[in-house]
């Protein structure tokens, strides 16, 4: 099982859709998360970080859920500036992990 | 605001030839690293450094080398191309640990033919 797991995807969304991505992980003993943006063949920039007690920011919300060792992000009234890749990214332990992306498309 | 200067962004290298990604930061960050980034694979840890003149190995370390001598500069060495090198790199750098914010570079494309 890889460290950190997401369904790669693509999401094709709708404008103004919802949409909601899970990224499990395996290390029980994180604590730290963060969920980065990465547009088309640029870099990666945070997104948000995820509290214990959840994070929300205009739109997006993030979620960890530690029994079920999972977080998530929620993107609410989708904008076709959103399309791009979203990275959960795992900083517990001695190492940062990064899942290996969700891609999300939204069409007009 | 600069922030972190990835060179070159493109690169073809010969099987068996050397090379030096160049990574400058000027947001005096102690913390520094590299990673790769392969289709279908998270970015992975090659080397890190949490200050000058200390270096440490990430995830995937073999093949290259990395020096920490300025708080600004992180050069990683691809000492004998290989085809499974590669891949996009990417520098960050981030004023805490493991688990503060990164800020990456524009990364650099190679191809080793």
């Amino acid at each position: 099982r890889k460290e950190v797991e997401q369904d790669p995807g693509p999401f094709n969304v709708p404008e103004g859709a919802t949409v909601a991505f899970n990224c499990t992980y395996s290390n029980s003993a994180s604590q730290s998360f963060f969920w980065y943006r990465q547009d088309c063949r640029k870099e990666p920039k945070l997104l948000m970080s995820v509290y214990s007690s959840g994070n929300e920011d205009g739109r997006f919300t993030a979620q960890l859920n530690r029994a079920s060792q999972y977080i998530s992000l929620l993107i609410r009234d989708s904008k076709l500036s959103d399309s791009a890749t979203y990275l959960c990214v795992d900083t517990g332990g001695f190492k940062t992990i990064f899942g290996a992306g969700t891609r999300l498309f939204v069409k007009a | 605001n600069a922030g972190v200067t990835q060179t070159p962004k493109f690169q073809v290298l010969k099987t068996g030839q050397s090379m030096t990604l160049q990574c400058a930061q000027d947001m005096n960050h102690e913390y520094m690293s590299w990673y790769r980034q392969d289709p279908g694979m998270g970015l992975r840890l090659i080397h890190y450094s949490v200050g000058a003149g200390i270096t440490d190995q990430g995830e995937v370390p073999n093949g290259y080398n990395v020096s920490r001598s300025t708080t600004e500069d992180f050069p990683l060495r691809l000492l004998s191309a290989a085809p499974s090198q590669t891949s996009v790199y990417f520098c960050a750098s981030s004023y805490g640990g493991l688990d503060t914010e990164a800020f990456f570079g524009q990364g650099t494309r190679l191809t080793v033919v």
